[in-house]
Order: C-alpha cells, then sequence, then structure tokens
C-alpha cells in the first residue's frame, strides 16, 4: 500500500503570507493526488485535484504541483477562513490512502 | 447540488455490525459515479473503506475487506455500509462521499456528507 507523508505536521502563518504544505508519496504515484481542506466538525472539501487542477469554485489563491512522489500545496495569500486541517489523498493504485493532515493555525 | 447524509446509531456494541445509510439528494446514483465511505478515527487521519458503482461492482481497502459489504437501493437513491464484528477500533466518524471517474479510473472524493460518528462500546 501506497503511504503518505506530509510536512509540516503543523504551522501557524498570518493573514496575507504565502504557505507551503508538502506531501510525500511512499511509491511514484505520477499525478493521482488531490488535496482537501477539513474544518474541525466539518466534511474535507476538496480542493485540487490530478496534483495541479483547480476543483471548481476554489479560489485562485489555491495552487498545487508536483508528480511522481512529492506534491506541494501553495496558498498564495491566506485568508482568515483559510485555518484548518489540509490533506492529500493518493488515487494512483488501491487502497486509496490520505495524508496524516497538516494543521494550519492563523496567527 | 448534490447532498450527501449519513444516518445509522451512533452507538454500536462490540462484535455486532454496524449499518449506515447515505441517503443521495439532488443526484441520481446511477449516473457514473462510484460511492464511497471513509472515515476518521478521533484525532487520526482519513481512511478509506470502499466503493460501489451502480452496476454492483465493490472496492474496499484490504485490511477491512473480510468485515465489509456495500450496497445499493436505487430505488431510494441510497446506499449502505454495514461492517460486522466491530471492536473498540472502529469508533470513528464516517464520512460518505461521490466518488469522481477521471480518466475513467476511481479518483478523488467531490461531495461528502457531513458525517456521522459511531461508538462502539458495550
Amino acid at each position: 500500500a501506497i503511504q503518505l507523508t506530509q510536512s509540516p505536521s503543523s504551522l501557524s502563518a498570518s493573514v496575507g503570507d504565502r504557505v507551503t504544505i508538502t506531501c510525500r508519496a511512499s511509491q511514484g504515484i505520477s499525478s493521482a493526488l488531490a488535496w482537501y481542506h477539513q474544518k474541525p466538525g466539518k466534511a474535507p472539501k476538496v480542493l485540487i485535484y490530478d496534483a495541479s487542477s483547480l476543483e471548481s469554485g476554489v479560489p485562485s489563491r489555491f495552487s498545487g504541483s508536483g508528480s511522481g512522489t512529492d506534491f506541494t500545496l501553495t496558498i498564495s495569500s491566506l485568508q482568515p477562513e483559510d485555518f484548518g486541517t489540509y490533506c492529500c489523498q493518493q488515487f494512483n493504485s488501491y487502497p486509496f490512502s490520505f495524508g496524516p493532515g497538516t494543521k494550519l493555525d492563523i496567527k | 447540488q448534490v447532498q450527501l447524509q449519513e444516518s445509522g446509531p451512533g452507538l454500536v456494541k462490540p462484535s455486532e455490525t454496524l449499518s449506515l445509510t447515505c441517503s443521495v439528494s439532488g443526484f441520481s446514483i446511477s449516473s457514473g459515479y462510484f460511492w464511497g465511505w471513509i472515515r476518521q478515527p478521533p484525532g487520526k487521519g482519513l481512511e478509506w473503506i470502499g466503493s460501489i458503482y451502480q452496476t454492483g461492482t465493490t472496492y474496499y481497502t484490504p485490511s477491512l475487506k473480510s468485515r465489509v459489504t456495500q450496497s445499493l437501493d436505487m430505488s431510494k437513491n441510497q446506499f449502505s455500509l454495514q461492517l460486522n464484528s466491530v471492536t473498540a477500533a472502529d469508533t470513528a466518524v464516517y464520512y460518505c462521499a461521490r466518488q469522481r471517474l477521471y480518466l475513467g479510473e476511481l479518483s478523488y472524493f467531490d461531495n461528502w456528507g457531513q458525517g456521522t460518528p459511531v461508538t462502539v462500546s458495550s
């Protein structure tokens, strides 16, 4: 099974900051990666699919990049509503797996 | 607008069967998507349980495959999860979700239910 790791596990940033989160796969997954944002007590919401494609309705400050084993999610200008946990998911092979999450706090 | 809503008991006794239903509105479950279940134990990350297609084709995560059954009810536009022989390790928030087909393959989850907490305890 493919394992996903994320770094950092948590971070604090200020409104307007540029934030980058990394997801690493234990083996190559091409570009079969999605990023989700989850607020406490809420369901995850997809932001990015296929590593770099923006899901419809998601603000353009979110972007993704990478292929193979290393991926990044970037928030170009952090907004107050962006707090919460971000996680990645691979869909290259079964079983589908999720990263452990990166908790983002707003300073 | 697609909406999904999980329902089922919030408390299940050890060794018994956990049964959950996901009611879908605003979209037909027979319209070319997979429908999945994902869970999140307290303080932990998300775990994919399995997915089902309108034809009844299913995919399950290996660690749960021997205990999981998924089914569809087209007449009610619902799909269901059964997990038998539960233990405390099955305590989690359970989500149902729509899974997109991307380039002909199962991919990411684009619409989720709000989640339902299930506790396994006597």
